[in-house]
């Protein structure tokens, strides 16, 4: 069935560091979206992605959307304690039906 | 601004008794949802519904969930019998349009005993 992998399933980087991290489907995607879930909280929605090889900036995070619509990474430049958080990708399929990847637990040292 | 609220924010049961769980979407949204997490786990799609009816469900929605949208604001989860694989965070989401973002409510923490 349909799966949407997310790796790495954890990452610890030292304040000031880059993050990235992966998301890859099974299937072809019709979008997808991120999002950050804070310790104790719930996700927030983040961006959405549609278009083949689209790329979005939100001030240090960029989002990729792969040329096959099967894949899609976020990057974070010069990260800072407030952006610890699980990360979540969630592709749309062709059948109007989400599946969340398993997220990215980052965790920034001060 | 507008949000999705879920009651209550926790919830302690017995083996094998019944739970609602309550969402109140945001008012003029469309597409409703029930995820659950458990403890340091991924969201696992449970739900979807939109027009009155189930869209899509997942295997773990079997005979023992059900879903209700009993007036204008309101969406419930049912669960008949609970199990003690049951305890999780129970998430609500709600979004306006087809291709628009999901705002999800601040869950529900149920705990089977």
């Amino acid at each position: 069935g349909q799966q949407v992998m997310q790796i790495p399933q954890y990452q610890h980087v030292q304040e000031g560091e880059d993050f990235t991290t992966y998301c890859n489907s099974s299937t072809t995607l019709s979008n997808i979206q991120w999002y950050k879930q804070r310790p104790g909280g719930h996700p927030v929605f983040l961006i959405q992605l549609v278009k083949s090889g689209e790329v979005k900036k939100q001030k240090r995070l960029t989002f990729q959307f792969g040329e096959a619509k099967k894949n899609s990474s976020l990057h974070i430049t010069a990260t800072q304690t407030t952006d610890v958080g699980t990360y979540f990708c969630a592709g749309l399929n062709n059948f109007n039906k989400f599946y969340f990847g398993s997220g990215t637990k980052l965790n920034v040292k001060p | 601004e507008p949000e999705v609220t879920q009651t209550p924010s926790h919830q302690v049961t017995q083996m094998g008794q019944e739970v609602i769980l309550r969402c109140v979407p945001i008012s003029n949204h469309l597409y409703f949802y029930w995820y659950r997490q458990i403890l340091g786990q991924k969201v696992e799609f449970l739900v979807s519904f939109y027009n009155n009816e189930i869209s899509e469900k997942s295997e773990i929605f079997d005979d023992q969930f059900s879903v209700e949208r009993p007036d204008g604001s309101n969406f419930t989860l049912k669960i008949r019998s609970t199990k003690l694989e049951d305890s999780a965070m129970y998430f609500c989401a709600s979004k306006g349009g087809e291709r628009d973002e999901q705002f999800f409510g601040p869950g529900t923490r149920l705990t089977v005993l």
